[in-house]
């Protein structure tokens, strides 16, 4: 079945770091892959999303670029900021369009 | 902001007692979703639904039962909670469709004692 892995955390930087967090699919067909956020006592928040192979998502200086040839999906951002500090999650959803599946989540913390 | 509440908030129960959560929609999107998460777990799909009366099992849903009788209302019932059952709780929902992304609610923390 499908399966997400993401890079364990916590990831804690200094602020304007450069940040990167790790994303691996499996899955069949062609999913669509997601970023959500989800900040302390929160829901989750839709990031970025990309729909086809090579389509880059971008949010908030956040990038992820669907790599079909390598199932990744990176997460990265060029200066983060203390305001970034929260839980990141890497989704995949099924061709049908109804189906989410998260990977484990990966705690960012960033430090002033 | 997507028109999503989940209610209660938190609660805490007896081990044995039966429990349901309620998401409440206004956005009328076919689909709603209840996932718990858990350390090191990510979220994991309890049940989703497709439609009024319509509904199906996700990856963990032993022990979970639910009901959606309106579009804007899914319900999930613990029968008889479990200390396991301690966790927190998502309603999402979602146009479906082609691939479309999912909306989340506040959560609701329910530890059984």
């Amino acid at each position: 079945g499908d399966s997400v892995t993401q890079m364990e955390g916590p990831v804690t930087l200094s602020e304007e770091a450069f940040l990167t967090i790790n994303c691996t699919y499996t899955a069949t067909g062609y999913p669509s892959l997601f970023w959500y956020v989800q900040y302390p006592g929160e829901g989750l928040q839709l990031l970025l999303k990309a729909t086809k192979a090579d389509d880059k998502g971008s949010n908030k200086g956040f990038e992820a670029t669907y790599r079909k040839e390598t199932t990744s999906f990176h997460l990265e951002k060029g200066s983060v900021q203390v305001s970034d500090s929260a839980v990141y999650f890497c989704a995949l959803g099924n061709n049908a369009g109804n189906m989410l599946t998260f990977g484990g989540g990966t705690r960012l913390m960033v430090k002033p | 902001d997507a028109g999503i509440t989940q209610s209660p908030r938190h609660k805490v129960t007896e081990t044995g007692t039966p429990v349901t959560l309620r998401c409440h929609q206004t956005e009328n999107h076919r689909y709603m979703y209840w996932y718990r998460q858990d350390p090191g777990h990510g979220l994991r799909l309890i049940h989703y639904s497709y439609g009024v009366k319509d509904t199906d099992k996700g990856e963990v849903s032993d022990g979970y039962s639910v009901s959606r009788s309106k579009t804007e209302d899914f319900l999930l019932t613990l029968e008889s909670a479990t200390s396991s059952q301690t966790s927190v709780y998502f309603c999402a929902i979602s146009a479906g469709g082609t691939i479309t992304e999912a909306f989340f609610g506040q959560g609701t923390r329910l530890t059984v004692v």
